[in-house]
């Protein structure tokens, strides 16, 4: 059991650029999420999807699309990356309301 | 919205010593609340949640929602207790999921 698992686990992209982080869950998980984690700002929700065939905005969706492609992924995709969005992405899974979330490992990403 | 405010960024106190996270949280609906640790070098995890009203490596957490409060404590740190702390907030209508600025806790020998 892999858990939650997230591919990259680092990348450096330039300014303009785009990629997609992807996430995959093997947990039979109905709501996914994707969280930046900013020093001092702690992690913010930039788009949640509580079962397949749904998503919604968090706090901080601007430059950021989501899909939630089966059951199983959830990718996140900066279509122009800028050095703002230089963060650390964390992708989460959930059962159901109120149980315990489960996070990967990270991608740290950087834009120069 | 919902907010989930934690005042302090860092927290260093010595073994032995109580320590306290805060947590301040604003939501219209009746709350759900959870603490989540991060360890050095480790994923992101469940510490306690107030519905369970239990203990978890000798925290607790109660939530006084008069105000607004689901602050984290511990009687005695413990030098492994040093992490980031995170308070999240979950609404009651859905499953989103937020959480505050976190709490860097240091626990000097």
């Amino acid at each position: 059991n892999a858990g939650v698992t997230q591919t990259p686990k680092f990348q450096v992209l330039k300014t303009g650029q785009s990629m997609t982080l992807q996430c995959a869950q093997d947990m039979n998980h109905n709501s996914m999420y994707w969280y930046r984690q900013d020093p001092g700002m702690g992690l913010r929700l930039i788009y949640y999807s509580a079962s397949e065939g749904t998503t919604d905005k968090g706090e901080v969706p601007n430059g950021y699309n989501v899909s939630r492609l089966n059951k199983r992924e959830f990718s996140l995709r900066l279509e122009s990356a800028a050095p703002s969005q230089t963060s650390v992405y964390f992708c989460a899974t959930r059962s159901v309301v109120n149980t315990e979330a489960f996070f990967g490992q990270g991608t740290r990403l950087t834009v120069v | 919205a919902q907010r989930v405010t934690q005042p302090e960024k860092l927290l260093s106190v010595f073994k032995g010593a109580p320590v306290e996270l805060k947590c301040n949280y604003s939501y219209s609906g009746s709350p759900e609340l959870f603490w989540y640790v991060q360890y050095s070098r480790q994923r992101l995890q469940l510490l306690l949640r107030h519905i369970s009203r239990e203990s978890i490596k000798g925290f607790t957490a109660d939530l006084n929602k008069g105000e607004t409060s689901f602050h984290l404590k511990k009687p005695f740190a413990q030098e492994e207790d040093s992490a980031m702390y995170y308070c999240a907030l979950e609404e009651t209508s859905g499953s989103r999921l937020t959480f505050g600025e976190g709490t860097q806790l240091t626990v000097n020998p």
